[in-house]
């Protein structure tokens, strides 16, 4: 079975703090998908990673395809960075589908 | 450029009544297409999948049905809304390794 595992579920930081949201996956994919989802709904993709890692202004995506394994991290958080991220994997092949962590909610207090 | 519009973005629907969601994509050709759902407090859930026009693969037996009338053209339906139909709705696109997903769209069924 394809699963997508997120830790932790809940997080609270201050801010200013460097926060990490783990994702590990079960066999081998294409693709991982980093978004974020603010209270409204809407959805944001941050990054798209194969190998290695990322990064765009105070976020940082890493992926290790051997461990089956990704983190992001936010250096300098801040209270808008409150919201709930989520890991998307896409697993090989022409059908491959996109399969969904459940989400890391992440609250920052100022 | 590579986008997709996704809508409404919210939507407040009677019990009974139809729906109709619309996802169209652009920049691409014949991408697999997603559905998916997020229930309050729950993960992105796939809904339903298309890996080409008139194909529509079902992963979750439920009161909805998906039509692809189009290469770049996914719809979500139903004939008569439940309240457990109630959530967050999201189509997104895949190719290859690259993804992309809609803003959403949050249904309340009252």
């Amino acid at each position: 079975k394809n699963e997508v595992e997120q830790s932790p579920q809940n997080l609270t930081a201050q801010e200013g703090e460097f926060i990490t949201i783990n994702c590990s996956y079960s066999v081998g994919i294409s693709a991982l998908h980093w978004l974020q989802q603010h209270p409204g709904g809407g959805i944001v993709s941050l990054f798209m990673l194969s190998s290695g890692k990322k990064k765009h202004g105070r976020l940082i995506a890493t992926i290790n395809i051997q461990e089956k394994h990704s983190s992001l991290h936010i250096t300098a958080s801040h209270p808008r960075d409150s919201a709930v991220y989520i890991c998307a994997v896409r697993y090989g092949g022409s059908q491959g589908n996109l399969i969904f962590g459940k989400g890391t909610k992440l609250s920052v207090k100022p | 450029s590579q986008t997709i519009h996704q809508w409404p973005a919210t939507l407040v629907q009677p019990v009974g009544s139809p729906l109709s969601l619309e996802c169209t994509v652009e920049g691409t050709s014949n991408p697999n297409l997603y559905w998916y759902r997020q229930a309050a407090g729950r993960g992105l859930q796939l809904l339903f999948y298309s890996v080409g026009i008139g194909q529509i693969s079902s992963e979750v037996p439920q009161n909805l049905s998906a039509s692809r009338p189009q290469d770049r053209q996914f719809i979500l339906s139903s004939k008569k809304l439940l309240l457990s139909d109630s959530g967050f709705y999201l189509c997104a696109w895949s190719r290859d390794s690259r993804a992309f997903f809609g803003q959403g769209t949050r249904l309340t069924v009252v």
